[in-house]
């Protein structure tokens, strides 16, 4: 299994500002994966990250406005760029094991 | 396009009821089905999969059967407990566990003593 973890755990941010989530798991994994959730709403894929290459952006995600870095083989950041209210939600990182997929425990973002 | 539909909640059962939680995809080919459950503060943890039609996924008294022909994965337990109170997501990949998962919105649970 992979133990995720996340920083921050919440956040309360302004409009405009920008936020950096870091995602550090205990073994080192090929692709890393972020998640949003929002309020009431499923959670959607917003991008993979492999370590030495650009992350690839599902649609409805660009990377102006989530950059996302990935260092090494255990660490990642996610970027919520220019934010606004509708940023409010549940980003959650996660990584593939070799049965299934394994979750950080998210981080709560609210942006005022 | 794919996507899974499940029960709204939130649900609230007495302990030792019966649990179902109904969840429905549309999918084209044949899509692995997986349950996810997140309790209060943890991050989401796989519960149980099944990857073709007619298998039966189960853990911790929990099951789910794959029905093609209903497109369903329903959840189910005979007896609740407290500690199962939790958000349970309904999810589909075509990945196995190296694919894009496609979750539905989540349910609610909550168990009473």
């Amino acid at each position: 299994s992979a133990v995720i973890s996340q920083k921050p755990s919440r956040d309360i941010c302004q409009r405009g500002t920008s936020l950096t989530i870091q995602c550090q798991v205990d073994s080192q994994v090929t692709m890393m994966f972020w998640y949003r959730q929002q309020p009431g709403q499923s959670l959607t894929l917003i991008a993979t990250a492999n370590q030495g290459s650009e992350a690839t952006y599902e649609s409805g995600f660009v990377i102006d406005k989530f950059p996302i870095s990935r260092p090494n083989l255990t660490f990642s950041t996610l970027t919520v760029s220019n934010m606004s209210p509708e940023d409010s939600s549940i980003y959650l990182c996660s990584v593939t094991g070799p049965l299934e997929q394994y979750f950080g425990p998210g981080t709560r973002l609210t942006v005022t | 396009g794919n996507s899974v539909t499940q029960m709204e909640g939130p649900v609230t059962l007495s302990e030792e009821a019966f649990l179902t939680i109904n969840c429905t995809y549309t999918a084209t080919g044949y899509p692995s089905l997986f349950w996810y459950v997140q309790y209060p503060g943890e991050g989401l943890q796989l519960l149980l999969k099944a990857t073709k039609a007619d298998d039966k996924g189960s853990n911790k008294g929990f099951e789910a059967t794959y029905r093609k022909e209903t497109t369903s994965f329903h959840l189910e337990k005979g007896s609740v407990q407290v500690s199962d109170s939790a958000v349970y997501f309904c999810a589909l990949s075509y990945g196995g566990s190296q694919g894009n998962l496609i979750f539905g919105k989540g349910t609610k649970l909550s168990v009473k003593p």
